[in-house]
């Protein structure tokens, strides 16, 4: 079964550090999505992409953050200078077609950011 | 603005006895859908349910149910005569035709033996 893939499951980077999390969504999914759940909190909604660009976007997806689909397969989270409250995991989705409205969400297993 | 509510931080139940999880939504969209997922220990994400705003008819798989009851903005989620494999986070999740899902505080259901 088709499935969405992240690495690396655990990153520890410091404080000012440059971050860069790697998603691999199903193979035939159009829609992206990158979420975060701070430990013991809910999941939170950062950005959607689409046909090479963001979609939408939430408020804490400042200009610290950008997503990139570097090739056919990979999609990318970036932080460009961590924070500790940057520590999370973080999750990335993929979905099919929205016509008829939106299909279910199928989420990689997270990478935990730890900023220390 | 589009909310979803889960009123139980934590439940605890013991095997076989049935459960019922609580999720109530506010959206002013006439068009939206509603989700649940679940977030075993392991902490993935796994999804259960999608449930669109025009269909209230409950649904049954297997020793889960859904009831969508949109007079009262409800999508209650049971599980019956559970079983310690159940014990995870679950959330209710909410969205329209953008496909951002606002997602619910989520659940943790305790089962034990």
């Amino acid at each position: 079964e088709p499935e969405v893939t992240q690495t690396p499951s655990h990153q520890v980077t410091q404080m000012g550090q440059e971050v860069i999390l790697r998603c691999v969504p199903i193979s035939n999914h159009l829609y992206f999505y990158w979420y975060r759940q701070i430990l013991g909190q809910k999941v939170e909604f950062l950005v959607s992409f689409y046909n090479n660009e963001i979609s939408e976007k939430s408020e804490i997806f400042d200009d610290q953050f950008s997503v990139e689909r570097p090739d056919g397969s990979n999609f990318t989270l970036k932080i460009r200078s961590t924070k500790l409250e940057d520590s999370a995991m973080y999750f990335c989705a993929s979905s099919s077609v929205l016509a008829g409205g939106p299909y279910e969400q199928y989420f990689g297993p997270g990478t935990r950011l730890t900023v220390t | 603005a589009q909310k979803v509510t889960q009123a139980q931080t934590e439940i605890s139940v013991v095997e076989k006895e049935d459960v019922t999880l609580d999720c109530v939504y506010e959206t002013r969209d006439t068009t939206y859908y509603l989700f649940w997922y679940k977030q075993p220990p392991s902490g993935e994400l796994v999804f259960l349910i999608r449930r669109n705003s025009f269909d209230e008819q409950n649904e049954i798989s297997g020793r889960y149910s859904w009831n969508f009851q949109k007079s009262t903005s409800s999508f209650n989620f049971t599980i019956t005569a559970s079983q310690v494999v159940d014990s995870a986070v679950y959330f209710c999740a909410l969205t329209s035709n953008t496909g951002k899902l606002i997602f619910g505080q989520g659940t943790t259901l305790q089962v034990k033996p």
